[in-house]
């Protein structure tokens, strides 16, 4: 297991277009997690689910923003009808719900720069 | 409202100097508290992580204190090298343990100069 892998690394759009991101968790773990990170400022959570239940999102996922984890695994969230401001690094994070804050491993980040 | 404040927001020194952060939180209960390093473009990586009991931990030429009566933390470097330029991130964890129970800071950038 390499960890926390999340695809891909950069996307550019046009404001308008929708994007979706992926990420695979650590194979164990039950627990993942969507950070928003704007540059000079620390992640923002966004959302988080528990194997497939999304059990909390936060107020900054507006109607544009939509995430899944269907089987449990992998993840995906999707923006809809991009606007500028949604130009963040996109950051996932898992873990196990016997541990939820020692075992938290970060992803590398999905860069999204909207044009 | 829980917090976490970091200083100084940027930090330039030379190779081989040493240098410490500082972190002050206002997160209530206290669970654990954790230093990242996020070098730029790629996501956040622990350093350490200390719990309640715990006012030191290492982790190579980095080494964390923890002050749970003041509520401060700190970040030591150790005879810094050019690969320790990055932010740092403090993360304070209540003891909810549900997701939101991560309050991060904003981090320090950090530069390393040859």
């Amino acid at each position: 297991d390499t960890g926390v892998s999340q695809d891909p690394r950069h996307k550019i759009t046009k404001r308008g277009q929708n994007v979706t991101f992926r990420c695979d968790p650590i194979s164990e773990h039950n627990r993942l997690y969507w950070y928003r990170q704007t540059l000079g400022q620390g992640p923002e959570f966004l959302t988080y689910f528990q194997n497939e239940a999304q059990l909390e999102k936060s107020r900054l996922l507006s109607d544009r923003f939509s995430a899944e984890r269907p089987k449990g695994s992998f993840s995906t969230l999707e923006i809809q009808r991009t606007e500028q401001g949604d130009s963040a690094m996109y950051l996932c994070a898992s873990s196990s719900a016997g541990t939820p804050n020692y075992g938290y491993t970060f992803g590398s980040g999905t860069r999204l720069t909207v044009v | 409202k829980n917090q976490v404040e970091q200083s100084p927001q940027s930090l330039i020194i030379l190779e081989g100097k040493n240098c410490t952060l500082q972190c002050n939180y206002t997160v209530s209960p206290f669970s654990n508290l954790r230093w990242y390093k996020q070098d730029t473009g790629r996501g956040p990586v622990s350093l350490t992580i200390m719990t309640f009991s715990e006012n030191t931990k290492s982790n190579g030429r980095y080494t964390a204190t923890l002050d749970a009566d003041t509520k401060q933390s700190s970040l030591h470097i150790t005879a810094s090298q050019l690969s320790d330029s990055a932010s740092y991130i403090c993360v304070v964890s209540d003891s909810g343990g549900g997701a939101d129970g991560l309050t991060f800071g904003k981090g320090t950038h950090l530069i390393i100069q040859p």
